[in-house]
């Protein structure tokens, strides 16, 4: 399996702070990679794929970045609406791993 | 318009056998390239990849849990079902499914999850 972390976490931040959370891939995983948002007891929500593609009807303060085994997700200007848990996904193979998520909070 | 909802017990007695129905609409899994997965998330933990499902029937399991894992699709239901024997309480989470367009693509859509309890 490809094994996937994450840095920080927690974040802590304040809104309309500049965040970037890191994404490392234990292998190549080419630019096989989405973003996703958490909330409390809610289902999480595509964000950015294929590395840096934004979803349809995200904001575009996230944007993503990266190829290979480091990624980026950054998102611009923090709103109180984006604090929240973020994960990286692999999808270069199977199992298409998650990353242990990182946790914004409000600093 | 893409749903997906899952269904199945709020509980379940260790040793026993779970099985999670997940009903979709706004898309077929006959149309070339769709998939539907499986993924569950325990208590404050993070997400965990389970299994996913493809049009043409191609199934891929999470290696560590493959020996227990069964995924069927019944295309004219649009259902997914996903089997999971031998339950533990390390078994008890919101088991979530999700749209895939594609083979090797992201989870674009999801499910609003079904939380599953592993309890005697």
């Amino acid at each position: 399996d490809i094994q996937m972390t994450q840095s920080p976490s927690p974040l802590s931040a304040s809104v309309g702070d500049r965040v970037t959370i890191t994404c490392r891939a234990s292998q190549s995983i080419s630019s096989w990679l989405a973003w996703y948002q958490q909330k409390p007891g809610k289902a999480p929500k595509l964000l950015i794929y294929k590395a840096s593609s934004l979803e349809s009807g995200v904001p575009s303060r996230f944007s993503g970045s990266g190829s290979g085994t480091e990624f980026t997700l950054t998102i611009s200007s923090l709103q109180p609406d984006d604090f929240a848990t973020y994960y990286c996904q692999q999808y270069n193979s199977y199992p298409f791993t998650f990353g242990p998520g990182t946790k914004v909070d409000i600093k | 318009q893409i749903t997906l909802k899952e269904s199945g017990p709020t509980l379940v007695k260790p040793t026993q056998t779970l099985t999670l129905t997940c009903t979709f609409s706004g898309f077929s899994l006959s149309t070339s390239g769709v998939g539907v997965g499986w993924i569950r998330q325990p208590p404050g933990k993070a997400l965990e990849w389970l299994a996913l499902i493809y049009w043409d029937d191609d199934k891929r399991y999470s290696p560590s849990l493959k020996s227990r894992l069964t995924i069927t699709k019944d295309t004219s239901k649009n259902q997914v079902v996903l089997t999971m024997t031998n339950m533990d309480p390390v078994d008890t989470a919101t088991y979530y499914c999700a749209h895939s367009p594609k083979p090797y693509d992201a989870f674009d859509i999801w499910g609003q999850g079904t939380m599953v309890t592993v309890s005697s």
